[in-house]
């Protein structure tokens, strides 16, 4: 099975700041990946799929990015409102998770 | 927009079992695979298995193989996951999720159930 690496598992920062969150696929997933919010004492919600396809509904602040084993999510502006968890997933297999913290 | 409603929290002893139910509502349900997904405590996303309905058979992760079995009733749009042979490390948040169609867990997730919380203890 493919091994999913995320990076950080943890990460503090400001209301306005720019964050990266990175996966790492041990393979390569021809951009077969998607990017959850979850926050606590809910179901994960889809942010991103198609590797860079922002589904419907969620800000523009959101993007991805990615080929071959690496890929990005980028919050370009944060909000109060996302401060949460964030998980990668390719198939079967998601990252460890990315809890992102006010700072 | 699909919906998915699951059934309570359940507490269970160990070594016995446990049926979580998946109903889905306002869209198509049989050709779309429902893929299941649990979170132990403060711990990451662990897929277990998915079933497409209208298909009936299932796939499942290799940790949980003889344990899980998740089937669907297209009647009622529903799906269920059982897991057998509890133990305290199974307490956890199970959650369904719609896959996609015609495969099990080759895409995203999207919507998923609001989770359904099963705590082993004697």
């Amino acid at each position: 099975d493919i091994q999913m690496t995320q990076s950080p598992s943890s990460l503090s920062a400001s209301v306005g700041d720019r964050v990266t969150i990175t996966c790492r696929a041990s393979q390569g997933i021809s951009n077969s990946l998607a990017w959850y919010q979850q926050k606590p004492g809910k179901a994960p919600k889809l942010l991103l799929y198609a590797a860079s396809r922002l589904e419907s509904g969620v800000p523009s602040r959101f993007s991805g990015s990615g080929s071959g084993t690496d890929y990005t999510l980028t919050i370009s502006s944060l909000q109060p409102e996302d401060f949460a968890t964030y998980y990668c997933q390719q198939y079967k297999t998601f990252g460890q998770g990315t809890k992102l913290e006010i700072k | 927009q699909v919906q998915l409603v699951q059934s309570g929290a359940e507490v269970k002893k160990p070594g016995s079992s446990v049926k979580v139910s998946c109903k889905a509502s306002g869209g198509t349900f049989s050709s779309y695979a429902i893929s299941w997904v649990r979170q132990a405590p403060g711990q990451g996303l662990e897929w277990m298995g998915g079933i497409i309905p209208i298909f009936g058979t299932a796939n499942y992760a290799q940790k949980f193989q003889g344990r899980v079995t998740i089937t669907a009733d297209e009647s009622t749009s529903t799906a269920y996951m059982e897991l057998s042979s509890l133990r305290s490390e199974d307490t956890a948040v199970y959650y369904c999720a719609r896959d996609q169609e015609g495969a099990v867990a080759t895409n995203w997730f999207d919507p998923w159930g609001q989770g359904t919380l099963v705590t082993v203890s004697s």
